[in-house]
């Protein structure tokens, strides 16, 4: 069965500073994606990025960016520039490639504070 | 606003009852996810269907069940209510059924429950 696991409970970071969740999962497939996404205390699930398994390059949306390392089967995010607006617990989710059903597994999510 | 649509946001109820929640996906989509989030917990994945077939199953009880209409819109359905099922059930739309796609998983903007 596919984990996820996101160690840190809670992060801060200062505004305009840069910060990086973790997350790592497991899994024995080849072919999978990967998202972000961050629920702000609204509860909205909100999509913050996604990568591709088969792609080597990391993908970037504006100041959010992953480090994505395959082998190690880990999939960070980096946020830079970081703003009020990004306070807001962040959950990594892993989706399986396939059609026999393509759930999300996701982490138990990460607290981000913004520091003024 | 991510295009899908849930109600009721809010419902009380007691012990031992039944309730109906209800998901309207994005237009054009065919896929319907459900997915519980308890307090301080990760999205645990409960349901999928595709233009009106179960395709997956996750952690969902005996006590509850779901079903996709014809316009496509689904249901959730609870019975026998007890106090842990008190949480925040989302659900999500996809285009297809996933499988070798770039998909993305939509939510709304979730119910939630509270049980007493």
């Amino acid at each position: 069965a596919q984990t996820v696991t996101q160690s840190q409970p809670e992060m801060s970071v200062q505004e305009a500073e840069t910060v990086t969740l973790s997350c790592t999962y497991d899994t024995s497939e080849s072919d999978y994606y990967l998202f972000w996404y961050k629920q702000p205390p609204s509860r909205q699930m909100i999509l913050v990025i996604r990568q591709e398994a088969y792609k080597q390059q990391n993908a970037t949306e504006n100041r959010f960016s992953v480090n994505f390392q395959k082998a190690a089967k880990s999939f960070s995010l980096k946020i830079s520039d970081s703003q009020l607006g990004d306070a807001a617990m962040y959950f990594c989710a892993y989706r399986r490639a396939s059609n026999t059903g393509n759930q999300f597994y996701f982490g138990t999510g990460t607290s981000l504070t913004v520091i003024p | 606003d991510s295009g899908v649509t849930q109600t009721p946001k809010h419902l009380i109820t007691a012990t031992g009852q039944r309730v109906t929640l209800r998901c309207s996906p994005r237009s054009g989509d065919l896929s319907v996810y459900w997915y519980q989030q308890s307090l301080d917990q990760g999205l645990q994945f409960l349901i999928q269907y595709y233009n009106g077939e179960e395709r997956a199953k996750g952690n969902i009880l005996e006590r509850f069940s779901a079903q996709q209409f014809p316009d496509l819109h689904s249901e959730l359905n609870l019975s026998s209510l007890e106090l842990g099922d008190s949480a925040l059930y989302f659900c999500a739309s996809s285009a297809t059924s996933g499988g070798w796609y770039q998909e993305t998983q939509y939510f709304g903007p979730g119910t939630r429950l509270l049980v007493l």
